[in-house]
């Protein structure tokens, strides 16, 4: 079945530092892909999204590759700041059902 | 005003009680979906309602039970509250044709002890 796999948190960094998380998946067929984060006490956020291969999603910095080679959707900044502290997560839309299927998030925390 | 609230907020309840969690939303959404949200597991998806008369379970129904008694609105209720129900409850949507775009509420902390 359907599956997403991210690295494991938490990911401490100082800032200003470069930022990689790594999210792998398995999939049927060619889904899109989308990270979202959550920021402390609040819901989630669609941060971007990819829905072809070679296409990259960017928002607020961040960049994410939709490579179908490796099957991976790796999230970068360039330069994190105190403010990108959150949990992100990795998602996959599943067309059997219409629905996401979710890794398990990657908290990340920025010291300035 | 927030496009998707949640009440209430945070819920301490004991063993047993019957509990409901509401969600509303402003974004004229067709589709709505609770999930559960524990730490290190990711979001798990509860149920889901493609509109008003068409509910679906998720991958972890038992024990839930859900209402959709409009477009905008979508209740989950736990019947009888038991202590590993204790987690983060979030409410969604989305549009019909942008599934993966989904729009979340500021979640329900639920207790039970």
């Amino acid at each position: 079945g359907n599956s997403v796999t991210q690295m494991e948190g938490p990911v401490t960094l100082s800032e200003e530092a470069f930022l990689t998380i790594n999210c792998t998946y398995t999939a049927t067929g060619y889904p899109s892909l989308f990270w979202y984060v959550q920021y402390p006490g609040e819901g989630l956020q669609l941060l971007l999204k990819a829905t072809k291969a070679d296409d990259k999603g960017s928002n607020k910095g961040f960049e994410a590759t939709y490579r179908k080679e490796t099957t991976s959707f790796h999230l970068e900044k360039g330069s994190v700041q105190v403010s990108d502290s959150a949990v992100y997560f990795c998602a996959l839309s599943d067309y059997s059902n219409y629905q996401l299927i979710w890794g398990a998030g990657t908290k990340l925390i920025i010291k300035p | 005003d927030a496009d998707v609230t949640q009440t209430p907020r945070n819920r301490i309840t004991k063993t047993g009680k019957r509990i409901m969690l509401e969600c509303s939303q402003t974004k004229g959404h067709d589709r709505m979906y609770w999930y559960r949200q524990d730490p290190g597991l990711g979001l798990r998806l509860i149920y889901y309602s493609f509109d008003v008369k068409d509910i679906n379970k998720g991958e972890i129904s038992d024990g839930y039970s859900v209402s959709r008694q409009a477009q905008a609105k979508f209740s989950l209720s736990l019947e009888s509250a038991i202590p590993n129900q204790t987690a983060l409850y979030f409410c969604a949507t989305s549009d019909p044709d942008k599934y993966g775009e989904q729009y979340f509420g500021p979640g329900t902390r639920l207790t039970v002890t």
